[in-house]
């Protein structure tokens, strides 16, 4: 069955550095997001991505985010100055064109910051 | 932004049981969906329902749309041990769009015995 593939599964990273999380999403769909779960909370959509453009973005997705497709097959976010609260559990997804809401998630990059 | 309100927050309970867990929203939405995760790995749909009042099942689940369009419920059947994970409602407002965005539930942690 296609897969939503996610890279690295477990990033720690100085506070104050950047980081991309890096997803290859399942090749024939065309809408993408990032969606985030701090540690015993809730899934929160972050950000839509369709037609190599931001679809929808989230307060959560302020000026230190950034999302990219850069060639065809990859979809990264990057977060330019990671500090304390963005440690989460980082979900990709991807779905098709057709009908239907019920995307598909990676299995996730755990972010720690410290 | 919506707020989805999921319960029970937990449930204990023995391999064979019945099991009910729902979401209520303020407004209306036009898809509910129910997710399944377990510990380290992305949210896994298990029933998707796109109008008010449908009933549906996969295996030992079934969830109902409201007819309000403001609540939906998951019943599992006959629970066995790999039951066992973290439930989540999940919703979407909008009737159209580019951005098919998602809102989740705190989730439901559920537990069972052998």
């Amino acid at each position: 069955e296609p897969e939503v593939t996610q890279t690295p599964s477990h990033q720690v990273t100085q506070m104050g550095q950047e980081v991309i999380l890096r997803c290859v999403p399942i090749s024939n769909h065309l809408y993408f997001y990032w969606y985030r779960q701090i540690l015993g909370q809730k899934v929160e959509f972050l950000v839509s991505f369709y037609n190599n453009e931001i679809s929808e973005k989230s307060e959560i997705f302020d000026d230190q985010f950034s999302v990219e497709r850069p060639d065809g097959s990859n979809f990264t976010l990057k977060i330019r100055s990671t500090k304390l609260e963005d440690s989460a559990m980082y979900f990709c997804a991807s779905k098709t064109s057709t009908g239907g809401y019920g995307y598909t998630f990676g299995s996730g990059t755990r972010l720690t910051v410290v | 932004g919506q707020q989805l309100n999921q319960s029970p927050q937990s449930m204990f309970i023995q391999e064979g049981e019945d099991v009910s867990m729902n979401c209520t929203s303020s407004s209306i939405f036009n898809t509910w969906l129910w997710y399944k995760q377990d510990p380290g790995e992305g949210p896994v749909l298990l029933i998707a329902l796109y109008k008010a009042g449908e009933l549906t099942s996969n295996g030992r689940l079934t969830a109902q749309f409201g007819i309000t369009r403001k609540d939906s419920f998951l019943n599992i059947s006959a629970s066995i041990p790999s039951d066992v994970g973290i439930y989540f409602c999940a919703g979407h407002e909008n009737s159209g769009g580019s951005n098919y965005k998602l809102t989740f539930g705190k989730g439901t942690l559920l537990t069972v015995n052998p």
